[in-house]
Parts: C-alpha cells; structure tokens; sequence
C-alpha cells in the first residue's frame, strides 16, 4: 500500500521520559511535516522538511527534535515530556513540482503522559 | 495574523444539505482548501479551489469562494451519515505551510 505510516499509534507514557515517534512514507514526496493536533482538534504545524533538510520550525520547545535520515522518513522525538505534550501527531508529505499544496496524512500518534 | 474561523459544530438530517463556513485571514493564498478528518483518522483532502475562482463543483461537493470578504464555504448535497466527520478549511498565505481552521465537527442523522 503506498501511504504515510507512523508508528506507534498509540503512546502512553510517564512525565520526564523521553520518546520517539516514526513516520515513513512510500509516495516518492519530498516535503514530509510534524502536525499537533489538541484535544479541541486544532491542527498546528511543528516542523516541515524538504528533501532531509529544515524548511519550517514552528515556535516548537526545543525538547522536539526532528530527525529526517532520508527523505522518506522523519522521525519526532521528544525529550523531558511534559502532561502538556498529550495530543495526537500526524506526519505528512507533499509532492513535488505542484504549487498546489496537497498534504497526504498519517494515521496518527496518539500521545498520553501521565 | 493567522486565524481561519470556522463554526465548531453542524447537525443535519441525511438527505439534506451541510454547509461548512470558514473565514479566512491571508488574502495572498493562491490555493484554498477543504480536508475531511474521519474519526481516528488522519485528514484527506477534500477538494480546493483556486483563488481566482468563484465556485467549484465536484459531484456532491461545492465550494464557493468571496475573496473581498475572506469567506470559503462548503456545500454538501445529500447529506450522508458518512460524511460525519470534523471538516478543516486550510490557506497557506505566502508560505508553504497549511494553516489549518479550527474545524468544523458534522452530525449527520438519519
């Protein structure tokens, strides 16, 4: 199946611990992105990478730490969690060449700290 | 800034017709867009449109589009109970980044 796949889909986990979220896509894209999405479902962006290299960073603590090793996967780990890390995170990618912005979502992290 | 407003909910009967407002913020997005997020699931795009269009009509779906007001909205013909969802209005300005709405959460009922 050629999609956007994370892993894990679910996450629960203890305050301070440190945790790492992956995301792979199979659709040949080179832009792929790091959404948050709240328990009001708003939907904001945290990080974009172009091709394994940074195009966005939104004001993100810096305890988020991207990690593109090629440009079908970017991984999202996070140090120190914090209660209010709990959301749900959706990876996404992009093609290229479009000046139509179409996104191709994840299945979702979703994220508990206790 | 970049706020894209929509109403948090919409109930309506199958067979009727949804319509989803957004108001939108960056009047220099050269694409504005429509995404679905079913429950448990990550968001698909819907639909788009050009912003030198005034509408756009894709079978049941209709998006019309008021530049000088900074309003989008979406039509659903024939409402089903399938396509309760929470539906996401999104711009991206100037950049490439989607700035996403606050999503509008539809009940269908039969």
């Amino acid at each position: 199946d050629t999609a956007v796949s994370q892993t894990p889909k679910y996450l629960v986990t203890q305050m301070g611990n440190d945790k790492s979220i992956k995301c792979e896509q199979n659709l040949g894209h080179d832009t792929m992105y790091w959404y948050k999405q709240d328990s009001k479902k708003f939907l904001k962006i945290m990080f974009s990478y172009n091709n394994k290299e940074l195009i966005i960073n939104e004001t993100v603590p810096n305890r988020f730490s991207p990690k593109s090793p090629d440009k079908a996967h970017l991984n999202l780990h996070i140090n120190s969690l914090e209660l209010g890390d709990s959301a749900v995170y959706f990876c996404a990618s992009s093609p290229p060449g479009t000046s139509m912005n179409e996104q191709f979502f994840g299945p979702g992290t979703r994220l508990t700290v206790l | 800034g970049e706020d894209v407003e929509q109403s948090l909910f919409l109930s309506v009967r199958e067979g009727d017709s949804s319509v989803i407002n957004c108001t939108y913020t960056d009047s220099s997005s050269t694409y504005l867009y429509w995404y679905k997020q079913e429950p448990g699931a990550g968001l698909q795009l819907l639909t788009y449109i050009f912003s030198n269009m005034d509408m756009k009509q894709d079978q049941r779906l209709t998006v019309l589009l008021n530049k000088k007001d900074k309003h989008l909205s979406l039509r659903i013909a024939d409402t089903q109970t399938g396509d309760s969802a929470i539906y996401f209005c999104a711009e991206t300005g100037n950049t490439d980044k989607l700035i996403f709405g606050t999503g509008t959460r539809l009940q269908v009922f039969p």
